[in-house]
């Protein structure tokens, strides 16, 4: 079975930090990559799309892929108490218009 | 900025009851999804849709579930006898139209199932 695996945390970290997070995917033909985050009782909101490996960087987010490693990252610069949330990370097959497939999120606390 | 709107945000049935969906993708999206989130636990794949037909459903859409696109606009996905394990927020998605399969989700219907 094609798995997504995300450390569930919490993930705590001071205001104005980096948060790291991390995920990995079992199946190596996956092509597209994406961050979303999660509030509680609210529905995924994308915050990163990367397709190749390398970094992809957008205001205070970067999305690294690592397709040999089958790992992908987001890093969130200078942390917000309103990035507190849960990060899901979700993979996608062929590139093509199929499901996305979910891990179960990691949850950041940002401390201020 | 367009969105995926869904209607109701709250749906309270009995068990055995049938339940409707509804969903209105982003206009010019051509991709329609349902996935579904039991309480603390991942976002879960139901059914994808294209050009008026499923392209893709997983093991959990069973005989009970359908889905459909009854007009230009709406797409729903109705639960034909509900069982308590239906109880979840269901989240509605669309895609498309520029190569790049980006899924945005609408704020999703909390299903109570009693």
């Amino acid at each position: 079975q094609k798995e997504v695996e995300q450390n569930s945390g919490p993930l705590s970290v001071p205001e104005g930090a980096i948060a790291s997070l991390n995920c990995t995917y079992s199946d190596r033909g996956s092509q597209s990559f994406f961050w979303y985050r999660q509030y509680s009782g609210k529905s995924p909101e994308l915050i990163m799309s990367i397709y190749s490996n390398g970094d992809k960087e957008d205001g205070r987010f970067t999305a690294q892929l690592n397709k040999a490693s089958q790992y992908v990252s987001l890093l969130i610069r200078d942390s917000q108490p309103s990035d507190s949330a849960t990060y899901l990370c979700a993979v996608n097959l062929n590139g093509g218009y199929q499901k996305v497939t979910f891990g179960i999120g990691t949850k950041l606390q940002v401390i201020p | 900025e367009p969105e995926v709107t869904q209607t109701p945000s709250h749906q309270v049935t009995q068990m055995g009851q049938e339940v409707i969906l509804r969903c209105v993708p982003i206009s010019n999206h051509l991709y329609f999804y349902w996935y579904r989130q039991i309480l603390g636990q991942k976002v879960e794949f139901l059914v994808s849709f294209y050009n008026n037909e499923i392209s893709e459903k997983s093991e959990i859409f069973d005989d009970q579930f359908s889905v459909e696109r009854p007009d230009g606009s709406n797409f729903t996905l109705k639960i034909r006898s509900t069982k308590l394990e239906d109880s979840a927020m269901y989240f509605c998605a669309s895609s498309g139209g520029q190569g790049l399969n980006i899924q945005y989700f609408g704020a999703g219907t909390r299903l109570s199932v009693l």
